[in-house]
């Protein structure tokens, strides 16, 4: 099964200013017959299921706004937030679905400095 | 709307079963898969395993096989999952959550069936 690592694990960042989390998967989910990165990103706050925010790796999910963006292929993939809101805090998951058993990166908590 | 509307929260003793419900409205049943994911308190997501809602057709993760069943009803668009012989450590939050198919990303989500397990 693909193991998917995020870093760091937590992240202390000021209003306004960039946020930035990293995922490495253990094998790629670069499917080469239709060039497509099999990767989400997911935003969970305390109390609520999570709320998808990018797929394809660099797709954002209709009305997620546009300061939060997904990049990285093969293996190695990062969510930016370009101009961190208060709104932003929580913890940030990705996933792969590739082939048929899906897993999540451990998550990263974000906080405001 | 996509609403994915989960059964109410359980407790259950040790070497119990549960099953939890989702009922989904708002799309074709038939036509997404059906995954369920764990969260621990305080931990992260755990997948378990999707369910095709049309065939019946389903896949568990390694560590929950045997344990784990995943059914569908599909006259009243509700999928089931049932766990048995609970541990401690089985004491989560669990979700269902649909995808696109069977290699497409989870869009939307039930609001969490939480599951204690406590003697």
């Amino acid at each position: 099964d693909i193991v998917m690592t995020q870093s760091p694990d937590s992240l202390a960042v000021s209003l306004g200013e960039r946020a930035t989390i990293n995922c490495k998967s253990s094998q790629s989910v670069l499917y080469s017959s239709n060039n497509k990165n099999y990767l989400a990103w997911y935003q969970q706050k305390p109390g609520q299921p999570p709320k998808l925010l990018i797929y394809w790796a660099s797709t954002r999910e209709s009305g997620v706004p546009d300061r939060f963006s997904g990049s990285g292929s093969g293996t190695d993939f990062t969510l930016t937030i370009s101009t961190l809101q208060a709104e932003d805090v929580a913890v940030y998951y990705c996933h792969q679905y590739y082939g048929a058993r899906y897993s999540f990166g451990q998550g990263t908590k974000l906080e405001i400095k | 709307q996509v609403h994915l509307v989960q059964s109410g929260a359980e407790v259950k003793k040790p070497g119990a079963s549960v099953r939890v419900s989702c009922k989904a409205s708002g799309y074709t049943f038939t036509g997404h898969y059906m995954h369920w994911v764990r969260q621990a308190p305080g931990q992260g997501l755990e997948w378990m395993g999707w369910m095709n809602p049309d065939s019946g057709g389903t896949d568990y993760t390694e560590n929950l096989q045997g344990r784990v069943i995943m059914t569908r009803d599909t006259s009243i668009s509700t999928a089931y999952m049932e766990l048995s012989s609970l541990r401690s450590d089985d004491t989560a939050v669990y979700y269902c959550a649909r995808s696109g198919s069977a290699d497409g990303y989870i869009d939307y989500w039930g609001q969490g069936t939480l599951v204690t397990v406590s003697s």
